[in-house]
Order: structure tokens, then C-alpha cells, then sequence
């Protein structure tokens, strides 16, 4: 099946460091890719959408000056959270989309970041 | 109104038992429908995909979609202790030219020994 790999799973830093996540599809092509956040308890909240080659496309109230999204090839996206806080605190997960379809969503394991 | 809603549960169940998911979403122009299932601390796993009306079923899960009722459903048969997590509803919708999943806030599932 369909695989994406994030990395890294873990990270604890100080505030005030900028923080880059890496998302890739390792057996297929991903035309899109999404970022989700999480908080405990909640559900996942779609941050930002990025097709490869282009500009990602940010939902409302995301600072797209603090959450930087390059998809530069069809198997890599990554998250840069730049200058994070402890508010940034979260669970963030990416999601890989095969084609422009109904294929499912595959999401990677995720990157529980922790700001100090 | 909430484009996707569950109820938040938890939903306790004893093990054998079917267990029964339900979800109600906004958009009628979705087409796509999925229940992903998330155990603590880690990230969404497909459980099931759904797109026609009627039942689609795999193993111990049956999805179930009725459109005119914008309603998706999830059993579980013969439930396990395993089988407690939450488990996600998502709708596939399509917002300015491009397709998002929108997620449902998940319904805890607690099975019992």
C-alpha cells in the first residue's frame, strides 16, 4: 500500500527556533500533499494544502509567514514552523494524495513537536 | 453547523459486541467518504472508503452511506479490546478548484473485556 514517511517524529527545542518537518511518499507520486494539526482531544485541522511546483494554499487564520510549505517534487513536502513558541506546541501530521481522485488520503505518523 | 459531525462518545461496547459509528455531514455535493481509525499519540489509519450509496464491507467493518440522508455510518462486528481507539469521519469536499478532507471531531470507541 501506500506509504509516507515523516520525519522526524519527535522534536523538543527551545522558543524561538525554526523547526523543519519532512513529508514523503515513498512508493508513489503525490500530486498533493495536506498538513494537519492537532491539539489533545481534538480533531485534525487541515493547515495548508501544497501542490508540488506551486504556492501552498493555507486555510484561514494559518500564518503562512510562520508555517513555510515547499513542495518541490512529487515525493517531498516539508513544514518549516519558523520562530516557534510554546502555542506551537502540537501534533503535526502530512497526508499524501495519489492523484487528483477519490483515492484516499495516506497520512504520515506524525511529528509531536514540543516548544520549551 | 459543523460541515462534518460525530458524536464524541465514548461509545462502550462488550467485546463480540457490534459497535456502530455514526456521521452526518453538511456538503451534498460530497462524493467521497472515509473512517479512519487513531489510537493515542499517533496518526490517522484508513479503515474504510466509501462512495455509492448501500453498504461496502471488509472483514469485521460495513460502511454504510445514504446521501439523500448526508449520513455515513461505521459497524464493527465481533469487537475487540483492540479495536478501542477513535475513530475519524472524513468527506472528501471540494473547495475553491481543489478537493480537502474534512474531518469529523472522531467518536471514541471503548470495547470492553
Amino acid at each position: 500500500g501506500a506509504v509516507v514517511s515523516q520525519h522526524p517524529s519527535w522534536v523538543i527545542c527551545k522558543s524561538g527556533t525554526s523547526v523543519k518537518i519532512e513529508c514523503r511518499s515513498l512508493d508513489f507520486q503525490a500530486t498533493t500533499m495536506f498538513w494537519y494539526r492537532q491539539f489533545p482531544k481534538q480533531s485534525l485541522m487541515l493547515m495548508a494544502t501544497s501542490n508540488e511546483g506551486s504556492k501552498a494554499t493555507y486555510e484561514q487564520g494559518v500564518e503562512k509567514d510562520k508555517f513555510l510549505i515547499n513542495h518541490a517534487s512529487l515525493t517531498l513536502s516539508t513544514l518549516t514552523v519558523t520562530s516557534a513558541h510554546p502555542e506551537d506546541s502540537s501534533f503535526y501530521i502530512c497526508s499524501a494524495l495519489q492523484a487528483y481522485s477519490n483515492q484516499p488520503q495516506h497520512f504520515g505518523d506524525g511529528t509531536r513537536l514540543s516548544i520549551l | 453547523q459543523k460541515e462534518v459531525e460525530q458524536n464524541s462518545g465514548p461509545l462502550s461496547v462488550p467485546e463480540g459486541a457490534i459497535a456502530s459509528l455514526n456521521c452526518t455531514y453538511s456538503d451534498r455535493g460530497s462524493q467521497s467518504f472515509f473512517w479512519y481509525r487513531q489510537y493515542s499519540g499517533k496518526s490517522p489509519e484508513l479503515i474504510m472508503s466509501i462512495y455509492s450509496n448501500g453498504d461496502k464491507e471488509d472483514g469485521r467493518f460495513t460502511a454504510q452511506l445514504n446521501k439523500a440522508s448526508q449520513y455515513v455510518s461505521l459497524l464493527i462486528r465481533d469487537s475487540q479490546p483492540s479495536d478501542s481507539a477513535t475513530y475519524l469521519c472524513a468527506v472528501r469536499v471540494q473547495k475553491d478548484s481543489s478537493y480537502k478532507l474534512i474531518f469529523g471531531s472522531g467518536t471514541r470507541l471503548l470495547v470492553r473485556p
